[in-house]
This record gives C-alpha cells, structure tokens and sequence, in this order.
C-alpha cells in the first residue's frame, strides 16, 4: 500500500519559517505528480501547491505565493515545504498528496498530515 | 477561481437510508469533479473522480453523477462508517484547485 509520512510541523512564531517533507514509500514516486493540501483547525480542504514529477512545473496557491517553496528529491523519494515568512493564517494541518496519474489534481493517496501553528 | 459550493452544510440520514449530497460549480468543470471522505482525525479518502467513477476499493453503494456545474454524491443505504465530512473538488481549471467547504453527513 501507498504510504506517504509528512514531517516538519511544529510551533512558530509570525514570520519564521518551516521547512516540512514527506516520505513516500510503496509507489514509484519519480513518476508522480505531488501536491500539498492544508486544512485550518475546524475548516476545510484549500490546496497549497503542486509539482510535477519530474519537477519541471510547479505552482501555488496566490495565498502562499512568494512566501512558500515546494520542491521534491526524486533520489530520496521525499517531497518537500519551504515555508517562510509564516502568517497565523498558515496554521493548519499540511498534508502531502499524491496525484492519481492523469489530472495532476485528483489525490488518490494522502499522509497523515503534520500540524503547523503559528503563534506568538 | 471556480468556487464550489456544497448543499447543504449538514445533513441528517438514518442508517440504511439514501443520503444526497449537492455541489454546484460557479462556471462549467466538465466532469472533472472529484469527491472525497474524510472522517475527524483521518486524511482525506478519494471516492469519486471524473464525477462518477468510484476509486479503487469504494463500496457500490457510493456513486456520482453531475457535469457542468451540477453534481450529485448519492450513498444508496447508509452505513455506519459512512457518517463523516464530504468534499467535492473540480480539476478542469487550475490552478487553483479548490474544493467545496463541505458536507457533514450525520446520524439521524
């Protein structure tokens, strides 16, 4: 079975930074597109990012624009979020996602998700 | 930005009862429609994709149907299990991807 481990999440403080990653194991991960997907505390779903599988396309979520980076290790299989100049609207629940293979946009598998909290 | 919109906010089913859940696109998402599951405390679990092709291991009893901006989940007899938060998700522009805010499906 698919498994995807996130990891980085914690506490910070407005205007730090978090790098979180996502282990993927169980599927050939090179050959998949990847998107991260957050959930605030007693909200719904709102997509962060994606990135191809190969890494040559990437984009963003025009709230997480010029401040979030995603990136992705191919060799390592992990996946991975850069995250700077935190807001405490940024506080959620991250997860990792994986795309089904067609779309780029449908998530047949996700993590367990890594919480972030951003507060002073 | 399509905005998806799901109808209504909770809803109220008895066990072995059809439970109907609405989501409405702001402009036309084809059939790239996407449903999914998520109970308190788990991921999201994809059910639906391409409005109406149920994913790998999802029960008969869960089916989609809708395109445009139209969209139905219908569970046909309610389980247990199935009691939990539902999203809808279009795909055909993005990005960004979005989702709808969803729908609590609770026992009546």
């Amino acid at each position: 079975e698919v498994q995807l481990l996130e990891s980085g999440g914690g506490l910070v403080q407005p205007g730090g930074s978090l790098r979180l990653s996502c282990a993927a194991s169980r599927f050939a991960f090179s050959t998949y597109a990847v998107s991260w997907v957050r959930q605030a505390p007693g909200k719904g779903l709102e997509w962060v990012s994606f990135i191809s599988a190969s890494g040559g396309s990437i984009l963003y979520a025009d709230s997480v624009k010029g401040r979030f980076t995603i990136s992705r290790d191919n060799s390592r299989n992990t996946l991975y979020l850069q995250m700077n100049s935190l807001r405490v609207d940024d506080t959620a629940v991250y997860y990792c996602a994986k795309d089904e293979g067609t779309s780029g946009a449908v998530f047949d598998y996700w993590g367990q998700g890594t919480l972030v909290t951003v507060s002073s | 930005e399509i905005v998806m919109t799901q109808s209504p906010a909770t809803l109220s089913v008895s066990p072995g009862e059809r439970a109907t859940l609405s989501c409405r696109a702001s402009q036309s998402v084809s059939s790239k429609l996407a449903w999914y599951q998520q109970k308190p405390g788990q991921a999201p679990r994809l059910l639906i994709y391409g409005a109406s092709t149920r994913a790998t291991g999802i029960p008969a009893r869960f089916s989609g149907s809708g395109s445009g901006t139209e969209f139905t989940l219908t569970i046909s007899s309610l389980q247990s299990e199935d009691f939990a938060v539902y999203y809808c998700q279009q795909y055909n522009d993005w990005p960004p991807i979005t989702f709808g805010q969803g729908t609590r499906l609770e026992i009546k």
